[in-house]
C-alpha cells in the first residue's frame, strides 16, 4: 500500500531564507508526483507537476525534483516570502487505482517578516 | 479562467437531510473526483468518474452517490447526512491523470448537526 510521508510537518524560517521541504513514498510505481499549496480555508493550487520519467521541474522560485528509485521528492523554494506561508502537499499518482492521488499529511510553512 | 467551482462553500445540515454539493468545471476534463479532506487523516478519495456516465468507488464511498450525466458536471450527493460526515470536500478535475495535474476547487466546508 502506497504511503506518503512530508517531513517536517511544520517549519517556521525568516523571510529571504532558502528552504527545502521533503516528500517520500514507499512504492516507486508511481506516473506522476504533483506539488500543491493550500492556504487556510481555501483550496488546493497547483504547484509543479513532475511525470515519472522526469527528475525536475521549475517554476519561478520553486524547483521540485523527484527521485522514484529512492522514493523522495523535494520542493525548494528560493528566497522565502512571507506570502509563501501556507501548508504544502505532495501528492502521487499510483497505477490502476482510477486516478487516484495518494496524499502527504502537509507541511505547513511560515515565513516571518 | 479555468477552474473548478464547488457550490456551496459552506453548508451547515442536520443529519438526515438530503444535500447535493455541486462541481462543474470549464476545462473539458474528462476525469473528475471527490475527496474529502480530515485532520489527521489528509485528503482520501470519495468517488471518481473517467468520463460520462462512468463513475467508481474511491477509499471511503459510504455514505455518498455521485452521478456524472454531463462532462461538466459531478455533484456529490449525500442522502442521509451524518456527523461523521463533518468534513472540507474538494472536488478535483483533470484532463487525464496519467499525463496531466488536476485542477481542485476552492472547497466545502460542511457541518453536519
Amino acid at each position: 500500500k502506497q504511503e506518503v510521508t512530508q517531513i517536517p510537518a511544520a517549519l517556521s524560517v525568516p523571510e529571504g531564507e532558502n528552504l527545502v521541504l521533503n516528500c517520500s513514498f514507499t512504492d516507486s510505481a508511481i506516473y506522476n508526483l504533483q506539488w500543491f499549496r493550500q492556504d487556510p480555508g481555501k483550496g488546493l493550487t497547483s504547484l509543479l507537476l513532475i511525470q515519472s520519467s522526469q527528475r525536475e521541474q521549475t517554476s519561478g522560485r520553486l524547483n521540485a525534483s523527484l527521485d522514484k528509485s529512492s522514493g523522495r521528492s523535494t520542493l525548494y523554494i528560493a528566497a522565502s516570502q512571507p506570502g509563501d506561508s501556507a501548508t504544502y502537499l505532495c501528492a502521487v499518482g499510483i497505477y490502476n487505482q482510477g486516478g487516484k492521488l495518494i496524499f502527504g499529511q502537509g507541511t505547513e510553512l511560515s515565513v516571518k517578516p | 479562467e479555468a477552474q473548478v467551482t464547488q457550490n456551496p462553500r459552506y453548508l451547515i445540515t442536520v443529519t438526515g437531510k438530503k444535500l447535493t454539493v455541486t462541481c462543474s468545471q470549464n476545462m473539458n476534463h474528462e476525469y473528475m473526483s471527490w475527496y474529502r479532506q480530515d485532520p489527521g487523516l489528509g485528503l482520501r478519495q470519495i468517488y471518481y468518474s473517467m468520463n460520462v456516465e462512468v463513475t467508481d468507488k474511491g477509499d471511503v464511498p459510504e455514505g455518498y452517490k455521485v452521478s456524472r450525466k454531463e462532462k461538466r458536471n459531478f455533484p456529490l450527493i449525500l442522502e442521509s447526512p451524518s456527523p461523521n460526515q463533518t468534513s472540507l470536500y474538494f472536488c478535483a478535475s483533470s484532463l487525464s491523470p496519467g499525463n496531466y495535474g488536476y485542477t481542485f476547487g476552492s472547497g466545502t466546508r460542511l457541518t453536519v448537526v
